[in-house]
C-alpha cells in the first residue's frame, strides 16, 4: 500500500507570493491533517479535513487555508508569504481521525 | 494554551547508554503517543498510551505513562547509533480533539 505523498518537496518562493501544497492519503484514509514544523516552534497543527469539510482549525491566520477533495486528496494555501512561514510542512493520513497518523515526508518551503 | 513540555531538548550519548526523555503537561490527556523523526522524513508513531499507569515496550524502548494521565517517559536500553532521530511527544486532551506536539528531543548516538 502506497504511503503519503506530498507535492512539490522544495519550494523556494518570495515574500508576499502564495503557495499551494499537495497531499495524497493512504488509500482509503478519510481524514488528512497538516501541520507546520520550524525549529523553533516545533510541530504545530493547522487543521485537519474529514469528508471534505474542515473539522478541526489551529491558531494560524487566515492566510492559511485548505481544502479536501472527493478522492480525499487535499491542498493547503498560503497566501502573501512571509519569511516566517518557511518551514516543513507536513500532512498525515488516517481512516476517520482518531487512529494512528500516518505521516508523509513533507514539503520544505523556503520563503526569501 | 495547552502546553506538551519536552525535555531534555538535545541529548548526545555513547552508544551503549541508558537515556530517558520526559513529556510533561499540567493537563490531563485522553491519550499520548511518541513518534521518531529522521532527516528529510515525517514522523513515525512508536506508540500510543491511553490508561493511566500503562507501560509499553518495544524493544530497548519503554514508555510509561503516568498514572494522572499528565505525563510520560521514554526510556531506551543501551542506546544504538540507529536510535539516533528527533524523538517527539503528542498528546490529545479530549477525544476528537487536535494532536499537540512537544518541542522534540533530538537524540545523537556516537558509536
Amino acid at each position: 500500500k502506497a504511503g503519503v505523498t506530498q507535492t512539490p518537496r522544495y519550494l523556494i518562493k518570495t515574500r508576499g507570493q502564495q503557495v499551494t501544497l499537495s497531499c495524497s492519503p493512504i488509500s482509503g484514509h478519510r481524514s488528512v491533517s497538516w501541520y507546520q514544523q520550524t525549529p523553533g516552534q516545533g510541530l504545530q497543527f493547522l487543521f485537519e479535513y474529514f469528508s471534505e469539510t474542515q473539522r478541526n482549525k489551529g491558531n494560524f491566520p487566515g492566510r492559511f487555508s485548505g481544502r479536501q477533495f472527493s478522492n480525499s486528496r487535499s491542498e493547503m494555501n498560503v497566501s502573501t508569504l512571509e519569511l516566517g512561514d518557511s518551514a516543513l510542512y507536513l500532512c498525515a493520513s488516517s481512516w476517520g481521525g482518531e487512529e494512528t497518523q500516518y505521516f508523509g515526508p513533507g514539503t520544505r518551503l523556503l520563503v526569501l | 494554551t495547552q502546553l506538551l513540555e519536552q525535555s531534555p531538548q538535545f541529548l548526545s550519548i555513547q552508544e551503549g547508554e541508558n537515556l530517558t526523555v520526559y513529556c510533561n503537561s499540567s493537563s490531563v490527556f485522553s491519550s499520548l503517543q511518541w513518534y521518531r523523526q529522521e532527516p528529510g522524513e515525517g514522523p513515525v508513531l512508536l506508540v500510543t498510551v491511553v490508561t493511566g499507569g500503562e507501560v509499553k515496550k518495544l524493544k530497548r524502548l519503554t514508555f510509561q505513562f503516568g498514572d494522572a494521565r499528565k505525563d510520560s517517559s521514554l526510556h531506551i536500553t543501551a542506546a544504538q547509533p540507529g536510535d539516533t532521530g528527533l524523538y517527539l511527544c503528542a498528546g490529545k486532551y479530549n477525544q476528537g480533539g487536535k494532536l499537540i506536539f512537544g518541542q522534540g528531543t533530538e537524540l545523537s548516538v556516537k558509536p
